[in-house]
């Protein structure tokens, strides 16, 4: 089982206040890093999958950086709305099929 | 479009009674699919992946097992449930031979074992 950490455990924000999240993961064997959003009563959704050192994703006000060559991974959430309230997991996946889920970012955004 | 169907969506069973937990993938062949687990304070844990039908494999030892009859059916089994089985489990299904493409979740079942 391989060691993915998120921080902060937890994240309460005031509406319009802008956040980022940090996955770190194993630097050697690297095959992707998975973004997920997790609402209560919901499945985890899919955010991005990012392969390459360098890397940047945009989906709307979420987006996320990665750094393969030191192992960490950002989530930046601009102009934080409740809805945006959710639980955000990272997954690493080196060469197998096994993601290797982080226990996830709380998120509350409160109006 | 293509959707997952878990069930059941809560269950309560008793130590060393057995468990199957069905999931089925529609508006897709050839998924790979994906039983996880998040037990109280954990993660999400793989347990089981199957890249095919009849073709399973764990990745952690356990009291569970898995199966796929079916191309878009899966199961997971226990002959006897453990205290220790308790959790969240969730299926997943990801398109076959493209390694980087995301996981797709179902709602998930809460097993509570009395």
């Amino acid at each position: 089982i391989l060691n993915v950490e998120q921080s902060p455990q937890s994240l309460h924000v005031q509406e319009g206040d802008s956040t980022n999240f940090t996955c770190s993961f194993p630097s050697s064997n690297f095959y992707a890093l998975h973004w997920y959003r997790w609402e209560t009563a919901k499945s985890p959704e899919a955010l991005f999958v990012m392969t390459l050192n360098g890397d940047e994703k945009k989906k709307g006000r979420i987006s996320a950086t990665l750094n393969t060559k030191e192992g960490y991974s950002y989530l930046y959430i601009k102009g934080s709305q409740p809805e945006d309230s959710a639980t955000y997991l990272c997954a690493f996946r080196n060469s197998g099929y096994a993601l290797n889920f982080g226990k996830g970012t709380s998120l509350l955004v409160t109006p | 479009s293509q959707t997952i169907h878990q069930w059941p969506a809560t269950l309560v069973q008793p130590v060393g009674s057995p468990l199957s937990l069905e999931c089925t993938v529609e508006g897709t062949s050839n998924p790979n699919l994906y039983w996880y687990r998040q037990a109280a304070g954990r993660g999400l844990q793989l347990l089981f992946y199957s890249v095919g039908i009849g073709q399973i494999s764990s990745e952690v030892p356990q009291n569970l097992s898995a199966s796929r009859p079916q191309d878009r059916q899966f199961i997971l089994s226990s002959k006897k449930l453990l205290l220790s089985d308790s959790g969240f489990y969730l299926c997943a299904w990801s398109v076959w031979g493209q390694s980087n493409q995301p996981q797709h979740f179902g709602d998930g079942t809460r097993l509570s074992i009395l």
